[in-house]
């Protein structure tokens, strides 16, 4: 299985609807999971990161990700898409129990209509 | 801090030429990462260094060699580029090699 998988290439909402990306990894320890977002032409900055504290992780510009372990997913969620928000976002996890070796999902591009 | 630069932001190689990527922090960031990153692939790493003086291979190291020049350094170099090495080439460190990573702007490479 791949360590990381994300289950939408694209998504395209609607401003001021939901966002839902989601996300599954494969491990058999807890592992500590990521999303980074990459604006055009631009580098990739952390949106929010889980550590095994809480299940519910917040993290930047109102983006927030729930861990479950017993369904393995990693989904990022907003209430409410901002014409910002277009970029592409990578769920990512850590590739062994040690060290910062990290695995990347292939990566969703979130459209947002006006 | 400028954090993690890169040079040169977009570059065209011809197939056989060799060229070396940049990569500087200022930081004081203990690991740095060389990734590669294409069309639906997420970024895959390259080589890594997790301290001064040690370098490593990631999972795609094959057509590239590494150098950490000093703490704040670390270059990638491509011998005798290839067209499957045309890709968006992102430099990351971190503080230990447990932390959180910190990406530069990356590079775009063309090899003709």
């Amino acid at each position: 299985a791949q360590p990381v998988t994300q289950l939408d290439s694209h998504v395209s909402v609607s401003e001021g609807t939901p966002v839902l990306l989601r996300c599954n990894y494969s491990s058999s320890y807890s592992p500590s999971l990521f999303w980074y977002v990459q604006h055009p032409n631009k580098g990739l900055q952390l949106l929010l990161k889980y550590t095994s504290a809480a299940t519910l992780v917040k993290g930047i510009n109102g983006f927030e990700a729930e861990f479950k372990k017993s369904e393995t997913s990693f989904h990022l969620t907003k209430p409410s898409a901002h014409m910002s928000d277009a970029a592409e976002y990578f769920c990512v996890v850590t590739k062994s129990n040690e060290g910062n070796m990290l695995t990347f999902g292939g990566g969703t591009r979130l459209m947002v209509k006006p | 801090n400028a954090g993690v630069t890169q040079t040169p932001k977009f570059q065209v190689l011809k197939t056989g030429q060799s060229m070396t990527l940049q990569c500087a922090q200022d930081m004081n960031h203990n690991s740095m990462y060389w990734y590669r990153q294409d069309p639906g692939m997420g970024l895959r790493l390259i080589y890594y260094s997790a301290s001064e003086g040690t370098t490593d291979k990631g999972e795609v190291p094959n057509g590239y060699n590494v150098s950490r020049l000093n703490k704040r350094e670390f270059s990638l170099r491509l011998e005798s580029a290839a067209p499957s090495q045309t890709s968006v080439y992102f430099c990351a460190s971190t503080p230990g090699w447990t932390d959180t990573q910190y990406f530069g702007p990356g590079t775009r490479l063309t090899v003709l």
